[in-house]
């Protein structure tokens, strides 16, 4: 089983659309989790960090569910700028840091 | 100015030659990291370095070397470059306890 798994997509969504991608992991002791934005031919960067009790910014939220080792994303009206690749990204505890090979998200007129 | 700085940006060579990938960074952070990414793979961990003195080997590390400098410095070598180490290089960088890793802008290797 891969550490960090992802639904590779593509999600093709209109705009205005609610759009929500999982993500598993398998290390149990893992204590912290990020969601990164990764635009074409360009460099990660984060968008959330996600902790025991979730997070929420504007139109995006972030939850961890423990007992299913799961890490979900949702985003609430979509905008055509929200067309890239999502990276899961396990931390490992600080000493190993695991993406998921991404999930690639497609806003259409 | 970006905060981590990979260069070259793009290259292309030949098989066999000696390719040298250099990273600084200005964000103080003692950690470093090297990834490649390749369609469909994604991020795979090459070499990480956790202070000047301290080198470790990730996941995919046949075939390459790295040297760091000084704190701000990261650099990754490939002694003898091949076809199947085409692909897309990303230095990064995170502050200790943060996990957050802060990315350089990529250095695109084509081998030939």
């Amino acid at each position: 089983r891969k550490e960090v798994e992802q639904d590779p997509g593509p999600f093709n969504v209109p705009e205005g659309a609610t759009v929500a991608f999982n993500c598993t992991y398998s290390n149990s002791a893992s204590q912290s989790f990020f969601w990164y934005r990764q635009d074409c031919r360009k460099e990660p960067k984060l968008l959330m960090s996600v902790y025991s009790s979730g997070n929420e910014d504007g139109r995006f939220t972030a939850q961890l569910n423990r007992a299913s080792q799961y890490i979900s994303l949702l985003i609430r009206d979509s905008k055509l700028s929200d067309s890239a690749t999502y990276l899961c990204v396990d931390s490992g505890g600080y000493q190993k840091v695991t993406f998921g090979t991404g999930t690639k998200l497609q806003v259409i007129p | 100015d970006a905060d981590v700085t990979q260069t070259p940006r793009n290259r292309i060579t030949k098989t066999g030659k000696r390719i040298m990938l250099e990273c600084s960074q200005t964000k103080g952070h003692d950690r470093m990291y090297w990834y490649r990414q390749d369609p469909g793979l994604g991020l795979r961990l090459i070499y990480y370095s956790f202070d000047v003195k301290d080198i470790n080997k990730g996941e995919i590390s046949d075939g390459y070397s790295v040297s760091r400098q000084a704190q701000a410095k990261f650099s990754l070598s490939l002694e003898s470059a091949i076809p199947n180490q085409t692909a897309l290089y990303f230095c990064a960088t995170s502050a200790q306890y943060t996990g957050e890793l802060f990315f350089g802008e990529g250095s695109r290797l084509t081998v030939l």
